[in-house]
């Protein structure tokens, strides 16, 4: 069975700074997506970004990106110039390209504060 | 606001009932997938309907059931509730099942079990 672990419970940036929240993940699959959720304190989980496996570059939206690494099974999300409006809980989850495996598996999640 | 429509927001019972969460999912999304979200078990995914058949299941109770119904709308069924099944219940809906449909979640349903 598929696992995500996201070591950092918590992180802080300052407004207008970069972080990096870090995702590991263990699957024997070659073919699978890789998504970040993010989850404010309306508790709503929506969309930050999505990685397919089979693409080398890695997927950017905005002010957000990722950081792919296939081989040590790694994806972290960048995100840069950081708004008070992206303290939320982020998390990571994954999906295999099966057709049987549509459900995702979530990560226990990383509350991200951000400070004025 | 995603498009999937989950009734009620909150739920407050006691343990031995029975409860009815209903979800609608987006315009033209045939799949829907439930998920509970909870202190100790985290984000789970619970069972997955596509246009009225059940397709996968996860983690879920015998207690618990679901259905999606010919108008697509999908209902999870708990009963004889325990205090540890307080949590937050998600419901997700998406175009199909491949594998690259995107998975949109409703605002959730908060049930409080006493």
């Amino acid at each position: 069975a598929q696992t995500v672990t996201q070591s950092q419970p918590e992180m802080s940036v300052q407004e207008a700074e970069t972080v990096t929240l870090s995702c590991t993940y263990d699957t024997s699959e070659s073919d699978y997506y890789l998504f970040w959720y993010k989850q404010p304190p309306s508790r709503q989980m929506i969309l930050v970004i999505r990685q397919e496996a089979y693409k080398q570059q890695n997927a950017t939206e905005n002010r957000f990106s990722v950081n792919f690494q296939k081989a040590a099974k790694s994806f972290s999300l960048k995100i840069s110039d950081s708004q008070l409006g992206d303290a939320a809980m982020y998390f990571c989850a994954y999906r295999s390209g099966s057709t049987s495996g549509s459900r995702l598996t979530f990560g226990e999640g990383t509350q991200l504060t951000v400070n004025p | 606001d995603s498009g999937v429509t989950q009734t009620p927001k909150h739920l407050i019972t006691a343990t031995g009932q029975r409860v009815t969460l209903r979800c609608s999912p987006r315009s033209g999304d045939l799949s829907v997938y439930w998920y509970q979200q909870s202190l100790d078990q985290g984000l789970q995914f619970l069972i997955q309907y596509y246009n009225g058949e059940e397709r996968a299941k996860g983690n879920i109770l015998e207690r618990f059931s679901a259905q999606q119904f010919p108008d697509l709308h999908s209902e999870l069924n708990l009963s004889s509730l325990e205090l540890g099944d307080s949590a937050l219940y998600f419901c997700a809906s998406s175009v199909t099942f491949i594998k690259t449909d995107t998975q949109y979640f409703g605002p959730g349903t908060r049930l409080t079990v006493l």
